[in-house]
């Protein structure tokens, strides 16, 4: 069965301080792995997809990395304005690979 | 507007109660899928369309859940006899393709409270 751990559950930086937010995924095959970013009270923003292992993706503050197990989402030197919830999503090859299979998030607080 | 629009945003209904959630998807997406976000919690996959045509409902909970896509636009998501569990925020998200490889654009939701 697919699924997908993602840790910590939550993270509280200082604003520039730089972490890294883990995804964990078991997929039979892997179409690709999507980073969402959730504010209150509002969808899922799409961020990156990444399709294979060892490939990167950047925009502004943050570099999303993939391998065959895991991801990660690093963010150098955050501000306030990107505390948010980041939820990682895999959907794997199959008769159901339309369907997105969602982590639980990581709640980010970065303060000032 | 350009995004996936959700009404109402919010929704307080009597454990009983029939509701019925919609959603506008971008114009001339394709595919429109509805997830349920319980609180703390990812979306999970209730359904799927392609056009008009309702092409995996595997993730509805129970037969009280019903959705529809009429005319390959606009859909409804209707919840018969609501009971305290099925509160939750219920998204909307649709793709120009049929979700393979392209992002999701997701509304931003219906807050569900039954009472």
């Amino acid at each position: 069965e697919d699924q997908v751990t993602q840790s910590p559950e939550a993270l509280r930086l200082q604003e520039g301080e730089s972490s890294s937010l883990n995804c964990s995924y078991t997929v039979s095959g892997l179409r690709g792995l999507f980073w969402y970013r959730q504010d209150p009270g509002k969808g899922p923003e799409f961020l990156f997809t990444l399709y294979s292992a060892g490939e990167e993706k950047e925009k502004e503050r943050l570099k999303a990395t993939l391998t065959k197990k895991e991801s990660f989402l690093h963010i150098t030197a955050p501000k306030p304005e990107d505390s948010a919830t980041y939820l990682c999503a895999v959907q794997g090859v199959g008769d159901s690979s339309y369907k997105l299979i969602f982590g639980s998030g990581t709640r980010l607080l970065v303060r000032p | 507007g350009a995004g996936v629009s959700q009404s109402p945003r919010y929704k307080v209904a009597k454990r009983g109660q029939d509701v019925a959630l919609r959603c506008d998807p971008i114009s001339g997406h394709v595919s429109l899928f509805w997830y349920q976000q319980a609180l703390g919690q990812g979306p999970e996959f209730l359904t799927y369309f392609q056009n008009e045509a309702q092409l995996d409902k595997s993730g509805l909970p129970s037969d009280r859940f019903f959705a529809e896509r009429p005319e390959g636009s606009v859909s409804t998501l209707k919840i018969q006899r609501t009971q305290q569990e099925d509160s939750a925020v219920y998204l909307c998200a649709s793709s120009p393709t049929g979700g393979l490889n392209s992002p999701l654009h997701f509304g931003n939701g219906t807050r569900l409270t039954v009472t």
